[in-house]
């Protein structure tokens, strides 16, 4: 059964930074693409980052670049988002959503976690 | 601001066919698939269509998808109090070179 399995998130004040993770089991790690999603509180789907099953591509949205890393660890079967200089704007859910092919970028989801809340507030 | 165009909200009769609309441009429905989620309240986003007009094994065949040019359509039809949710289409950006997702709809049963 594929799982993947957000953690990291908290209350963090302006400018600060987090490192969120994301476990995956059920499944070839290293084959799919991963990306980060986040859903700010009462709004829309917001697509974050992406990275390629080796690693070697990786992808951001313009709101985040600069700020934000993504990383993976095939021989940890995790993925990571650092998140640095923090925004009131970046208070959402942050969501891991496994590739459905191995094909990258992707955006057909096919697995999703169940989301890591980060709360950015002094 | 989303760069792909959603109606914020549907709706219809059980029953009933729907149709949600999904509006972009040359740089991203024009030149990439599109695919559409659904989200259930307080639950992670499901995937409903891929590649346009693909469903995933265990996808009803009540919901289909299309692209014409730069704007794409989710339909569902015979309509169902448990279709009651948000939907989301999403696709790549050559121009921003990343993914982009519309608004969302809200699609009420009523």
């Amino acid at each position: 059964e594929v799982q993947l399995l957000e953690s990291g998130g908290g209350l963090v004040q302006p400018g600060g930074s987090l490192r969120l993770s994301c476990a995956a089991s059920g499944f070839t790690f290293s084959r799919y693409a991963l990306t980060w999603v986040r859903q700010a509180p009462g709004k829309g789907l917001e697509w974050v980052s992406g990275i390629s099953g080796s690693g070697g591509s990786t992808y951001y949205a313009d709101s985040v670049k600069g700020r934000f890393s993504i990383s993976r660890d095939n021989s940890k079967n995790t993925v990571y988002l650092q998140i640095n200089s923090l925004r009131a704007a970046d208070t959402a859910v942050y969501y891991c959503a496994k590739c459905l092919s191995t094909v990258t970028p992707c955006l057909n989801f096919d697995y999703w976690g169940q989301g890591t809340l980060v709360t950015v507030s002094s | 601001q989303s760069v792909l165009t959603q109606p914020p909200s549907a709706s219809g009769t059980p029953g009933q066919r729907v149709t949600i609309s999904c509006s972009g441009s040359s740089s991203n429905i024009g030149s990439n698939y599109v695919y559409w989620y659904q989200q259930l309240p307080g639950t992670a986003p499901k995937l409903l269509i891929y590649r346009n007009d693909q469903r995933p094994s265990g996808v009803p065949d009540r919901f289909s998808g299309s692209k014409s040019g730069t704007s794409a359509s989710l339909a569902i039809s015979g309509l169902r109090s448990e279709d009651e949710a948000d939907y989301y289409c999403t696709t790549w950006d050559d121009s921003l070179s990343g993914g982009v997702f519309g608004g969302g709809t809200k699609l009420t049963v009523l």
